[in-house]
C-alpha cells in the first residue's frame, strides 16, 4: 500500500508564471484535500474532493487558483499569475469515505512553491 | 467556529524521558474529532493518534497516549520513553462531523527536540 505521493517535491517559479502541482492519493481513497502551510504555522484548509467532486473550498482558495480531480483519482493545483505570498508548502492528503466517526487523513510529502 | 490552540512553541525533553504537548480546542459542536500529527524535518505529516469526542477512554497507540478532557476542551498527547528521532513538530487537529466540512483545523505546532 503506497501512501499519497506529490509531484514535484520542490518548484521555484518567477511572480507571474503559472505553476501546476500534482497529488496521487491512496488507492481506494474516496477523499482528497489540498492544504498550504507557511512558515511556522499549521497547515491551512484549501479544498477537497469526494470522488471527482469538489464539495469545498476555503476563503483562502483565491481566483488564481483551481484545483481538479477529473477522474476521481490524482487531483491537480493550478497558480496562476503566483505572487510572492504564494511561496508555502502545498500538501494533500487523502482519506476514505466516512465510515462512523473515523477518517483519518494520510499526508503526502509535501510541494514547497517558491516565487522569486 | 473551530479552533485548536498550542501554547508550547517549544520544548526540551531528555531521552528516554516522558513529555506532554499541551492541546485545548474551542468548538460548538457534540460530534468532532482529534488528531495529532508529527511534522520532522522532512515536512511530510505523520499520523499520530485519534481521539472521538464520543470515545470515553483515552486513545493510546505506542508510546502516544492522548489525555482527552471533554470539560476542559483539552487533547493532549503525552509520548512516553522520548528517542531522538521523536525530535520534530508536532500539530494537534481537530475536525467536525455532519455536514460537508471535512477539513482539519489544525493549531500552530510545537517544536520537541530530544536531547541525549
Amino acid at each position: 500500500d503506497t501512501g499519497v505521493s506529490q509531484n514535484p517535491r520542490h518548484k521555484i517559479t518567477k511572480r507571474g508564471q503559472n505553476v501546476t502541482f500534482r497529488c496521487d492519493p491512496i488507492s481506494e481513497h474516496n477523499r482528497l484535500y489540498w492544504y498550504r502551510q507557511t512558515l511556522g504555522q499549521g497547515p491551512e484548509f484549501l479544498t477537497y474532493f469526494q470522488n471527482e467532486a469538489q464539495l469545498e473550498k476555503s476563503r483562502l482558495l483565491s481566483d488564481r487558483f483551481s484545483a481538479e480531480r477529473p477522474k476521481g483519482s490524482f487531483s491537480t493545483l493550478e497558480i496562476q499569475r503566483t505572487e510572492q505570498g504564494d511561496s508555502a508548502m502545498y500538501l494533500c492528503a487523502s482519506s476514505p469515505v466516512d465510515r462512523g466517526l473515523i477518517d483519518t487523513q494520510y499526508f503526502g510529502p509535501g510541494t514547497r512553491l517558491t516565487v522569486l | 467556529a473551530q479552533k485548536i490552540t498550542q501554547t508550547q512553541p517549544g520544548m526540551f525533553v531528555q531521552e528516554k524521558e516522558a513529555v506532554t504537548l499541551d492541546c485545548t480546542y474551542d468548538t460548538s459542536d457534540q460530534s468532532y474529532g482529534l488528531f495529532w500529527y508529527k511534522q520532522p524535518s522532512s515536512g511530510e505529516m505523520i499520523f499520530l493518534i485519534y481521539q472521538g469526542s464520543y470515545d470515553e477512554q483515552n486513545a493510546t497507540e505506542g508510546r502516544y497516549s492522548l489525555n482527552f478532557q471533554k470539560a476542559r476542551k483539552s487533547a493532549n498527547l503525552v509520548i512516553s520513553a522520548s528517542q531522538l528521532g521523536d525530535s520534530a513538530m508536532y500539530f494537534c487537529a481537530m475536525r467536525r462531523y455532519g455536514g460537508s466540512q471535512g477539513n482539519l483545523i489544525f493549531g500552530k505546532g510545537t517544536k520537541l527536540s530530544v536531547k541525549p
